[in-house]
């Protein structure tokens, strides 16, 4: 497996609350994202970097921030929780050129 | 928004039998790659097809980019429980690696 760890890996919270996930790589790889999994879409881009504190948004950035103050690890941040963030996010990591990107293995949020 | 559109969305067949999945778009793509994901896990990548009209072969698994590089196919031959999985593609639009694109996924089910 790519050294890629995600943490927590469940997290139920209520809504309006601040919630960080964290993406952590041992790989040393420039590239890192963050998706968000639901049904009937697939994956979808949140935002992703391309080195330290060098990030830019994907398609679904609204309601998250993001902040990789060093290579190997890449924070997601909800500021204020809402229902419609629930899902499972998934980060990803890839090195130079063409390499394909590997992901982690998910992180199960519920805003009740 | 580029699509990528996946068929079918759910697929259940028995041991032994042959099966297509298509992943379909209008856009063109510099190249598209298919994933495999399991439950609780993050997808993982089984090929990627970069020049239109190119197929590859995995074991038992064939993929074929389409001529005008907007659509692609998965065929399974003598599908086995142990391919039971959710399929996605993924494109890279315009040579875009930082914004794939990801289908909405076929799951498959192979009964013993």
């Amino acid at each position: 497996d790519a050294g890629i760890t995600q943490s927590p890996r469940h997290k139920v919270t209520e809504t309006g609350t601040p919630v960080t996930l964290r993406c952590h790589q041992t790989e040393n790889h420039r590239y890192m994202y963050w998706y968000r999994q639901d049904p009937g879409h697939g994956l979808r881009l949140i935002h992703y970097s391309y080195g330290v504190k060098d990030t830019d948004k994907g398609e679904v950035s609204d309601g998250y921030s993001v902040s990789r103050s060093k290579t190997e690890d890449f924070l997601l941040t909800l500021e204020s929780a809402t229902s419609s963030q629930t899902s499972v996010y998934f980060c990803a990591i890839r090195g130079q050129g063409d390499q394909p990107q590997h992901f982690g293995d998910g992180t199960r949020l519920s805003i009740l | 928004t580029q699509l990528l559109e996946q068929s079918p969305q759910f697929l259940s067949i028995q041991e032994g039998e042959n099966l297509t999945v298509y992943c379909n778009s209008s856009s063109v793509f510099s190249s598209l790659q298919w994933y495999r994901q399991e439950p609780g896990e993050g997808p993982v990548l089984l090929v990627t097809v970069v020049t239109g009209g190119e197929v590859k072969k995995l074991k038992r698994l064939t993929f074929q980019f389409g001529d005008a590089r907007k659509d692609s196919s998965l065929h399974i031959t003598a599908a086995q429980p142990g391919d039971t999985g959710l399929y996605l593609c993924a494109g890279a639009p315009g040579g875009a690696t930082n914004k794939l694109i990801f289908g909405t996924g076929t799951l498959l089910a192979v009964q013993p």
